[in-house]
């Protein structure tokens, strides 16, 4: 398996755009995680889904992200309108079944917003 | 304070030196994973466990739930081992919930 594909890998975009960020899980898992690390911060879990079902959303920052798993290979973080404190690496981690087992992490995704 | 506190923040070593990174924290939980962040950013998942003591390769990952505490050993440690160390835990309050909880992690560098 490829593992946990992300994409894109850097992405530089203005202030006020919006930012699609995609990740592909392993294939089998059943629940997907979007996290944010930033330097102040450390990392956070924005939100997460089970069996393509959004379960904890109380990461999400504000209303300006969204994030959307419309089937078991895909999920998209949306960020509408961009904002410099966005600025982030953003990680997507899958794993099978209620966290029982190990979160396998993708390459991640560095978000700049100028 | 935070619910899980890794100690110490910064850690330097010499090449074959045995290294101990702590993780104590607040919560009941249902399981502890110890995960690794080399400078290039990517994130591995090193251990999860929930009781006793794990071991893989130089690794041991060992875990006292009565006392909240976890600890992660590398024996020989080697320049390869530089990497930021991140404990993480699953809380047991809400058995519905697989959200973790991170610690802020321990940077740590070998020098050969």
């Amino acid at each position: 398996d490829a593992g946990v594909i992300q994409s894109p890998r850097h992405e530089v975009t203005e202030m006020g755009q919006e930012v699609t960020l995609r990740c592909k899980p392993i294939s089998g898992h059943n629940s997907l995680f979007w996290y944010r690390q930033t330097m102040m911060r450390g990392l956070e879990l924005l939100i997460y889904f089970n069996n393509n079902v959004p379960i904890d959303d109380s990461g999400m920052p504000e209303d300006r992200f969204s994030a959307k798993m419309p089937n078991a290979s895909f999920s998209t973080l949306k960020i509408q309108p961009s904002e410099p404190r966005d600025s982030a690496v953003y990680f997507c981690a899958s794993t099978f079944d209620r966290g029982l087992y190990e979160q396998y992490f993708g390459p991640g995704t560095r978000l700049t917003v100028t | 304070k935070n619910e899980v506190e890794q100690s110490p923040q910064n850690l330097t070593a010499q090449e074959g030196e045995f290294i101990t990174i702590n993780c104590s924290y607040s919560v009941g939980i249902s399981a502890l994973h110890w995960l690794q962040q080399h400078p290039g950013g990517g994130i591995v998942s090193l251990f999860m466990l929930s009781s006793g003591k794990k071991k893989h390769g130089r690794l041991i990952a060992t875990i006292n739930i009565q006392e909240k505490h976890s600890s992660l050993h590398i024996t020989a440690s080697h320049p390869r081992d530089s990497a930021v160390y991140i404990c993480a835990v699953r809380p047991a309050r809400s058995y519905n919930t697989d959200k973790l909880i991170f610690g802020t992690g321990t940077r740590l560098q070998v020098f050969p």
